[in-house]
Parts: C-alpha cells; sequence; structure tokens
C-alpha cells in the first residue's frame, strides 16, 4: 500500500501568516493527490484535487503544487476560518490512503 | 443538491455486527463510485472501501478485509456497509463519500457521518 507522510503534524500560526504543509508518498502518485480540511465534528471538505486544481467555491488563497511523491498545501494569508486540521489523500491506487493530519492552531 | 445521508450507527458489542446504510439525493447515484471513510475518535481519516457503479468491482482496506461487506442497491441509491465481528477498534464515525468524477477520484461529497460504537 501507499503510505502518506505529513509534516508538520501540527502547526502553529498567526492570522496573516503565509502557511505551507507537506505531504509525501512512499511511490509516485503522478498527480493523483488531494487536500481536504476538516474542522470539529465536521465531515471533510475537499480543498485541492490533482494536485493542484482548486475546487469550486474554494478561496485562491489554497493552492496546491507537486507531483511524483512530494506535494505542498499553501495558504497564502491564514485567515480565522483556517484553523483546522488538513489532510492529504492520494488516489493513485485502489487503496485511497489519507496522510495523518496537519492540525494548523491559533498562535 | 447533492446529499448524502448516513443511517445504522449505534453501539454494538464486541464480535457483533451492525449494517450501515447511505442514501444518495441530487445525482445520478446509479453512475457514481461510492465510497466508505472512517475517522476513530481524535484520529485521522482512514479509507474502509469502495465500490463501483455496477457494484462489480470492490476493494477494501486490509483493516476490514474478510470481516466486512460493501453493497449498493442502485434503484434505492443506497450504499451499505455490512459489518460483522467487530472490534473496539472499528469505533468510529463512519462517512459516505462521492468521487467527484464518476468513475474515480478525489471525494466532493460527503455525508455527515455514524457513529458506530464497539463496546461491552
Amino acid at each position: 500500500d501507499i503510505q502518506m507522510t505529513q509534516s508538520p503534524s501540527t502547526l502553529s500560526a498567526s492570522v496573516g501568516d503565509r502557511v505551507t504543509i507537506t505531504c509525501r508518498a512512499s511511490q509516485s502518485i503522478n498527480s493523483w493527490l488531494a487536500w481536504y480540511q476538516q474542522k470539529p465534528g465536521k465531515a471533510p471538505k475537499l480543498l485541492i484535487y490533482k494536485a493542484s486544481s482548486l475546487e469550486s467555491g474554494v478561496p485562491s488563497r489554497f493552492s496546491g503544487s507537486g507531483s511524483g511523491t512530494e506535494f505542498t498545501l499553501t495558504i497564502s494569508s491564514l485567515q480565522p476560518e483556517d484553523f483546522a486540521t488538513y489532510y492529504c489523500q492520494q488516489y493513485d491506487s485502489y487503496s485511497r490512503t489519507f496522510g495523518q493530519g496537519t492540525k494548523v492552531e491559533i498562535k | 443538491e447533492v446529499q448524502l445521508v448516513e443511517s445504522g450507527g449505534g453501539l454494538v458489542q464486541p464480535g457483533g455486527s451492525l449494517r450501515l446504510s447511505c442514501a444518495g439525493s441530487g445525482f445520478s447515484f446509479s453512475s457514481y463510485e461510492m465510497n466508505w471513510v472512517r475517522q476513530a475518535p481524535g484520529k485521522g481519516l482512514e479509507w474502509v472501501s469502495s465500490i463501483s457503479s455496477s457494484g462489480r468491482t470492490i476493494y477494501y482496506a486490509d483493516s476490514v478485509k474478510g470481516r466486512f461487506t460493501i453493497s449498493r442497491d442502485n434503484t434505492k441509491n443506497s450504499l451499505y456497509l455490512q459489518m460483522n465481528s467487530l472490534r473496539a477498534e472499528d469505533t468510529a464515525v463512519y462517512y459516505c463519500a462521492r468521487p467527484r468524477t464518476p468513475n474515480y477520484g478525489s471525494y466532493d461529497y460527503w455525508g455527515q457521518g455514524t457513529l458506530v460504537t464497539v463496546s461491552s
């Protein structure tokens, strides 16, 4: 199975900061990577698909990049509503593994 | 409007069984692959199982293989997860999720989740 490793596990940041989260795959997944945002008690929300495509309705401060085994999610200017946990997911193989999550906390 | 609504969760003893359902509406349910994803309390997301639009192609995570069975009834726009031989580590919120393209992909719609608690 393909393993997905996110870093960091926790990130403390302030409103207005530029934030970057990294996701590494144990083997190449081409660009078959998604990013989700999850808030407590809620279902995950799709932010980015195919590594860099912005889902409809998602603010443009979110962006994704990468291919192969290394990917990043960037929030260009952190807003109060962005404090949440973020997950990457590969869908290159039938086993659609998620990363362990990155919690973005208020500094 | 696309909606996915799960039901069937609850408290069950170790070794017991439970059947989850997910009702889809607002889209052509029979055209889409469907999936189950779970989240243990305070933990991350874990993909559980996928079923193709026809029901002919099915995949499971190793952690549930041989114990869980995914199925669908396209005449009822419904997805199911039969869970047998339940263990404490199966305690989680179970979500059904739809890919953004019919055959495969990232998940653009999720249900609200249904909580399964395995405990004596």
